[in-house]
């Protein structure tokens, strides 16, 4: 099974500042990584697949990166909806299909 | 528009059968794969399986000996069932829409129902 660890845990920062999150996976997984958005009581939302291409409808703002086993979304100009929660995704090796722990990005 | 509602007891008795039902709208149930993810906690996401209109299924090898996907093409719904529930099972369980010939790419997800699994 493929894990995925995801840094940092938790990233602080403000409205308008730029974000940078990290996925590393235990083995190569091809460009087969995706990211999606989780907020308390909405469906999460699939923000990039195929680790840099943007689903439909997700702003230019947002920008995935990486191949083989190191992975980044950058948030470029942080918006207020923006604060949530990232997780990232495998699907070269499944099953199982896997998942980070995520990363909280919070309201400095 | 994709909209998936899961609905379901919010609480199951520990070594009994935890049952959710999502009912598809906007979309043909035979132009997606199906699947479940589901959340404990304050954990990370972790992938149940998928079903796919034929019937085909794939489940999670950790799962796989109590998980049953089903499908209902004439209701546009599809189903869980889990088997033999422990408080482990408590988690926020969503149902999900991915693009025909990705199955392992989620496009499309319910909001999520919380289930406890408590005597």
């Amino acid at each position: 099974e493929i894990v995925l660890t995801q840094s940092p845990a938790t990233l602080s920062l403000s409205p308008g500042e730029r974000a940078t999150l990290s996925c590393r996976a235990s083995q190569s997984v091809s460009s087969y990584l995706a990211w999606y958005q989780l907020k308390p009581g909405q469906a999460p939302r699939l923000l990039i697949y195929d680790a840099s291409n943007r689903a439909t409808g997700i702003p230019a703002r947002f920008t995935g990166s990486g191949s083989g086993t190191d992975f980044t979304l950058t948030i470029s100009s942080l918006e207020p909806e923006d604060f949530a929660v990232y997780y990232c995704q495998q699907r070269d090796n499944w099953p199982p299909v896997t998942f980070g722990q995520g990363t909280r990005l919070e309201i400095k | 528009q994709v909209q998936l509602q899961e609905s379901g007891p919010g609480l199951v008795k520990p070594s009994e059968t935890l049952s959710l039902t999502c009912t598809v709208s906007g979309a043909s149930i035979s132009s997606y794969y199906w699947t479940w993810i589901r959340q404990p906690p304050g954990k990370g996401l972790e992938w149940i399986g998928y079903i796919y209109y034929s019937g085909s299924t794939n489940y999670n090898p950790s799962l796989k000996s109590r998980v049953t996907i089903l499908v209902d093409t004439s209701r546009n719904q599809f189903s869980l069932k889990l088997t033999s529930v422990t408080a482990a099972d408590t988690a926020v369980y969503y149902c999900v829409a991915s693009r025909a010939g990705i199955a392992t790419l989620f496009d499309h997800w319910g909001r999520g129902t919380l289930v406890t699994v408590s005597s």
